[in-house]
């Protein structure tokens, strides 16, 4: 079992550049989410998706846009890179409608704008 | 959005000794979630604690989720340096699917 696939590991931006992170998930997930982790600040979510064509902010969603066109794609695109986006990104699935489902991670990308 | 505190922030121990890890807010959640993670690697789902009262065991691990459904903590009996890790928690809407995740603990088993 794939899980939750993301790419790239790893990506070094210039200020000002767009990009686009890919996470893919093959568990028929409906809820899909990105969060970002930096030292001392633990996992704050930036945007997230109960299922596709419906998608919602989160606690830090600023320069960050995403779409939700199929069940299995949740990309998060940087519209215009800044340093304060150096960061590891992560992606998470899980089931809806249960308190006790848990969610799958992605094994990250770390992100450094210069 | 649920404020959720975790002490201690850095632990160091010995292999071989106990430990407990605090997980704490003002709220009341629906639902409680342990994860640890890796260097380089994304969070693991450990346990999720539902029940006010309720305990929970995972081998040498063993969570407990308060009565009142604000606190919840781990414990870990004869750590092994395998247990180093970042340990999370993590407290679910009371409805909807979003996790808010406290800051972490960083565990170090010294051999």
């Amino acid at each position: 079992n794939a899980g939750v696939t993301q790419t790239p590991k790893f990506q070094v931006l210039k200020t000002g550049q767009s990009m686009t992170l890919q996470c893919a998930q093959d568990m028929n997930h409906e809820y899909m989410s990105w969060y970002r982790q930096d030292p001392g600040m633990g996992l704050r979510l930036i945007h997230y998706s109960v299922g596709a064509g419906i998608t919602d902010q989160g606690e830090v969603p600023n320069g960050y846009n995403v779409s939700r066109s199929t069940t299995e794609d949740f990309p998060l695109r940087l519209l215009s890179a800044a340093p304060s986006q150096t960061s590891v990104y992560f992606c998470a699935s899980s089931r809806t409608g249960g308190r006790i489902y848990g969610y799958t991670f992605g094994s990250g990308t770390r992100l450094t704008v210069v | 959005t649920q404020l959720l505190e975790q002490s201690p922030q850095f632990l160091s121990i010995q292999e071989g000794e106990n430990l407990t890890v605090y997980c704490n807010s003002s709220s009341v959640f629906s639902s409680l979630q342990w994860y640890r993670q890796e260097p380089g690697e994304g969070p693991v789902l450990l346990v999720t604690v539902v029940t006010g009262g309720e305990v929970k065991k995972l081998k040498r691990l063993t969570f407990q989720f308060g009565d009142a459904r604000k606190d919840s903590s781990l414990h870990i009996t004869a750590a092994q340096t395998g247990d180093t890790g970042l340990y999370l928690c993590a407290a679910k809407e009371t409805s909807g699917s979003r996790l808010t995740f406290g800051e972490g603990t960083q565990l170090t088993v010294n051999p």
